[in-house]
């Protein structure tokens, strides 16, 4: 059993679409990550929000954590071919991080 | 400089045989994990060490025994490989233990396929 749950599983879009994934548990989390996986790679960290209603932009990126922070959203604007690839978000609870099993979002041109 | 290195990249092994994989991080980190990813893309913790001590042993078989020699590497042997055991094998560091600000660094992964 997933601790996290990542929603779509699968996006594809069109450059300069917008989209959102969405990472939701019905447990707390002292601080919640998200992390981008490109093929053949390892994760990358992109953000921590800690905070409940916690609000992180990073250029086109979005990142918010749920008021009771159990849930967290991330949110592209102007999508790009180069934003293609796996995110993963990570949530922090009993002294470590558990992940979800990502959303593969795909950017054609 | 690759932070975290970990070789093999690639591994294609027959059932029942024992392998390693080493890794290595240049980043001064005292603490080290590893992690697997199964073919859903789900990523589990299997060990975590501080500074050579074991930290983390979540339920995995006996089969895999990680080893420690210094804080900068972190090996993982596995004996009497399965075909479950086919996956991508993540090694990663961070600067302390795993804390809730931690930003924890992965190395490229070893795809190991078990025949």
């Amino acid at each position: 059993t997933q601790l996290l749950e990542q929603s779509p599983q699968f996006l594809s879009i069109q450059e300069g679409e917008n989209l959102t994934v969405y990472c939701n548990s019905s447990s707390v989390f002292s601080s919640l990550q998200w992390y981008r996986q490109e093929p053949g790679e390892g994760p990358v960290l992109l953000v921590t929000v800690v905070t409940g209603g916690e609000v992180k932009k990073l250029k086109r990126l979005t990142f918010q954590f749920g008021d009771a922070r159990k849930d967290s959203s991330l949110h592209i604007t102007a999508a790009q071919p180069g934003d293609t690839g796996l995110y993963l978000c990570a949530g922090y609870s009993w002294g470590k991080f558990q992940f979800g099993a990502g959303t593969q979002v795909v950017v054609t041109p | 400089d690759t932070a975290v290195s970990q070789t093999p990249k690639y591994l294609v092994t027959q059932m029942g045989n024992d392998k390693s994989i080493k890794c290595e991080q240049n980043l001064g980190h005292d603490t080290m994990y590893w992690y697997k990813q199964d073919s859903k893309k789900f990523l589990k913790i299997m060990f975590s060490y501080n500074n050579k001590e074991l930290i983390i042993n979540e339920t995995v078989p006996n089969r895999f025994s990680p080893k420690s020699p210094d804080k900068a590497h972190l090996n993982l042997h596995i004996n009497s490989l399965e075909l479950g055991d086919s996956a991508v094998y993540f090694c990663a560091s961070s600067q302390v233990g795993m804390s809730s600000g931690n930003t924890i660094y992965f190395g490229e992964g070893s795809w190991l396929t078990v025949v």
